[in-house]
């Protein structure tokens, strides 16, 4: 696609829910990348992917988030039995256009907006 | 590893004066470094990049930024503030080569008074 696509962009749930955030990156790049931005704070790197594989997952807070990705198309961020400390919103990144220059400009999403109530 | 430290969580300034954000950065291999602005409700937008070309670096609406490695420094600047430079402005970091995880800053907000 044009941009990177993210959905839900709103998610409301309730404590202890698993939810799934998707993630289309732009067609052709072979990077992608989740973040998280609490309220009022920075971005928080979760994960990063190199086609499908995640050679950097040090970013999950916790054994209840988990990622995956389908070779070099859309990730999955799952977090299972959700907590309120989880509310943020939830950003996705692509980055690396296959043959082209890589210098790790990213392109973002507009974000998953996740509130645990 | 890497990081930036972006000085000022808050920075207001009047309309028409000097814009001046400032980040450090900390890598052990030569970096990339980015700065991305996110506009009220809106996603984050690369606002320009250095790569190992000419240290100064220009990028949208008016900003520039300095690479200086000698203060492991690359602030952001602009000669004027706008009314609608009013957003939250990140620092970021990666590597050259190899695996290019990209650590961001935690951000500094900029208030324009008019």
């Amino acid at each position: 696609g044009a941009g990177v696509s993210q959905s839900p962009s709103n998610k409301v749930t309730e404590k202890g829910k698993d939810v799934e955030l998707r993630c289309d990156p732009i067609s052709g790049h072979t990077a992608l990348y989740w973040y998280r931005q609490r309220l009022g704070q920075g971005l928080e790197f979760l994960i990063y992917f190199q086609g499908n594989s995640a050679p950097d997952k040090s970013g999950l807070p916790s054994d209840r988030f988990s990622a995956e990705r389908t070779g070099e198309s859309v990730s999955t961020l799952t977090i299972q039995r959700t907590q309120q400390e989880d509310s943020a919103v939830y950003l996705c990144a692509s980055s690396s256009p296959r043959g082209g220059a890589n210098t790790g400009e990213l392109f973002f999403g507009e974000g998953s907006r996740l509130t645990v109530l | 590893a890497q990081s930036v430290t972006q000085l000022g969580s808050h920075v207001s300034v009047s309309e028409g004066a000097l814009v001046l954000l400032r980040c450090n950065y900390s890598s052990s291999v030569p970096p990339y470094l980015f700065w991305y602005v996110q506009y009220p409700n809106q996603g984050l937008q690369l606002l320009l990049k250095y790569t190992s070309a000419a240290t100064l670096v220009k990028g949208i609406n008016g900003f520039e930024a300095e690479f200086k490695k000698s203060e492991t420094s690359f602030h952001l600047t602009k000669p004027s503030a706008h009314m609608r430079d009013a957003a939250e402005y990140f620092c970021a970091v990666s590597d050259q080569g190899g695996y290019q995880k990209v650590t961001f800053g935690t951000g500094t907000k900029l208030q324009v008074i008019p």
